[in-house]
């Protein structure tokens, strides 16, 4: 599966949109883009997902380098309860195993009040 | 609201055990994974499973089993618990496809004595 990077740490204000920046340079084109976060003590959860093109829903925005080496994942207005962990993974055809479903040691995101 | 759910939460056993963690969903999803997690750390697969009598061993070597008799149940067995398997265990779901969210449970902590 393709790899990802992202930062270790960020931190954003409460009430402030947050940039959660993701490259994932060796990309092929079938992959597509996740990303989940877990909150402390919590099972991951699924926040969104793209192929392409920028998506939104409820949760954040996802929006997707032309090239598609990298991603961002924008909060609009970050709240206490976003404080967590957000990973970023690549779904793709891997010949065989869990689709990608393969997590790194993704972003710890710190709200501060 | 996730359909998926894992007992007990939280397990204390003694050495030489052996221990049986539960995960059912009731979302008919052919895919299911388990992760195992030490705390601060990132998420590891150790075992998935396409569908009933399908089972595969994940990207970390676990001494853990797994079977999968019923689409909605996909139980982890240790044969013999030892301290080395304290530990976080999460079970996951999904439909089959690169475009489709998985769904976690919210763990099983593990502490062999």
């Amino acid at each position: 599966d393709a790899k990802t990077t992202q930062p270790n740490s960020m931190e954003s204000n409460e009430e402030e949109p947050v940039h959660l920046p993701c490259n994932h340079s060796t990309i092929s084109g079938t992959d597509y883009i996740h990303w989940y976060r877990q909150l402390p003590s919590q099972g991951p959860e699924y926040v969104i997902h793209g192929l392409t093109s920028n998506v939104n829903n409820r949760m954040a925005s996802l929006a997707i380098a032309e090239d598609r080496k990298s991603s961002t994942l924008i909060l609009h207005r970050a709240t206490l309860r976003d404080a967590a962990v957000y990973y970023c993974i690549l779904r793709g055809y891997s010949g065989g195993g869990a689709d990608g479903l393969t997590f790194g040691k993704g972003t710890h995101l710190i709200i501060q009040p | 609201e996730a359909d998926i759910y894992q007992t007990p939460r939280y397990l204390v056993i003694g050495t030489g055990k052996k221990i049986t963690l539960e995960c059912s969903q009731t979302m008919g999803h052919d895919k299911m994974y388990w992760y195992q997690q030490d705390p601060g750390m990132e998420l590891h697969l150790i075992h998935y499973s396409y569908g009933v009598n399908s089972t595969e061993k994940g990207d970390l070597s676990s001494e853990s089993t797994v079977s999968r008799i019923r689409t909605e149940h996909f139980p982890l067995t240790l044969e013999s618990a030892r301290p080395s398997h304290t530990s976080q265990y999460l079970c996951a779901s999904s439909e089959f496809g690169r475009a489709t969210e998985a769904f976690f449970g919210q763990g099983t902590r593990l502490t062999v004595v």
